[in-house]
């Protein structure tokens, strides 16, 4: 599994948009990019997943270069309530979705 | 959408006693879980997957005598800590494959303290 590297933390404030940038230089052909938010105490949430170029949802939008080495997580407008460690993986589609390697993960706090 | 739903929330037991967590898919069959432990201020550590009808496969360094996995139905994996320990408190969640554009479905965890 590929491993990622992004931020530690990120400091923003409300109402503003928060992108945060993972690399992963090592991905594989059949990767695919998957982004998590963890509140304290609960599982982690999914946020959306891309394979290139651009995926958009309702809460976010992915941005992955040609070469897919990095992508970006885009939070418009982010709110207090975003304040959440985000997490990018890396790894195959199907069957191993679910068993991925957390990094660190990039915890950000919105600010009033 | 699809839940994964974890029970207990959360646990206080006595040291040298066993806990089983529970991690229940409610709308869809699974015949793959995954076993995390999270412990304060780090990332999820994989431990385990749970594979319905045969044997779980640990990660290393994971005791597979001390986290008892069974994977009984399509829709139930359990979690048990055997003779658990004050170093075994930590937050316990468990996952499922997504089967679409919806990565992985994760439990809300379990806290389990141990005094």
């Amino acid at each position: 599994l590929a491993k990622t590297t992004q931020p530690i933390s990120m400091d923003s404030y409300e109402g503003q948009e928060v992108n945060i940038t993972c690399s992963h230089n090592n991905i594989a052909t059949n990767d695919y990019i998957t982004w998590y938010q963890q509140f304290p105490s609960q599982g982690p949430r999914f946020i959306i997943q891309g394979y290139k170029t651009k995926v958009t949802n309702e809460v976010a939008s992915l941005f992955i270069p040609a070469d897919r080495k990095s992508s970006t997580l885009s939070l418009p407008r982010v709110s207090l309530s975003d304040t959440a460690v985000y997490y990018c993986l890396v790894g195959s589609y199907n069957t191993n979705a679910g068993k991925s390697t957390f990094g660190d993960g990039t915890t950000l706090t919105v600010k009033p | 959408g699809a839940v994964v739903s974890q029970h207990p929330s959360w646990v206080i037991c006595k040291s040298g006693t066993s806990v089983k967590i529970e991690c229940r898919s409610l709308d869809f069959q699974a015949t793959t879980m995954f076993w995390y432990r999270q412990f304060p201020k780090q990332s999820l550590m994989l431990m385990a997957t749970s594979n319905e009808g045969s044997k779980a496969t640990y990660e290393q360094g994971v005791e597979k005598d001390k986290f008892l996995i069974n994977h009984a139905s399509l829709t139930l994996s359990t979690l048990t800590v055997t003779s658990a320990h004050p170093e075994d408190s930590s937050f316990y969640i468990c996952s499922a494959p997504g089967g679409g554009r919806d990565g992985a479905f994760f439990g809300q965890g379990t806290r389990l303290t141990v005094v």
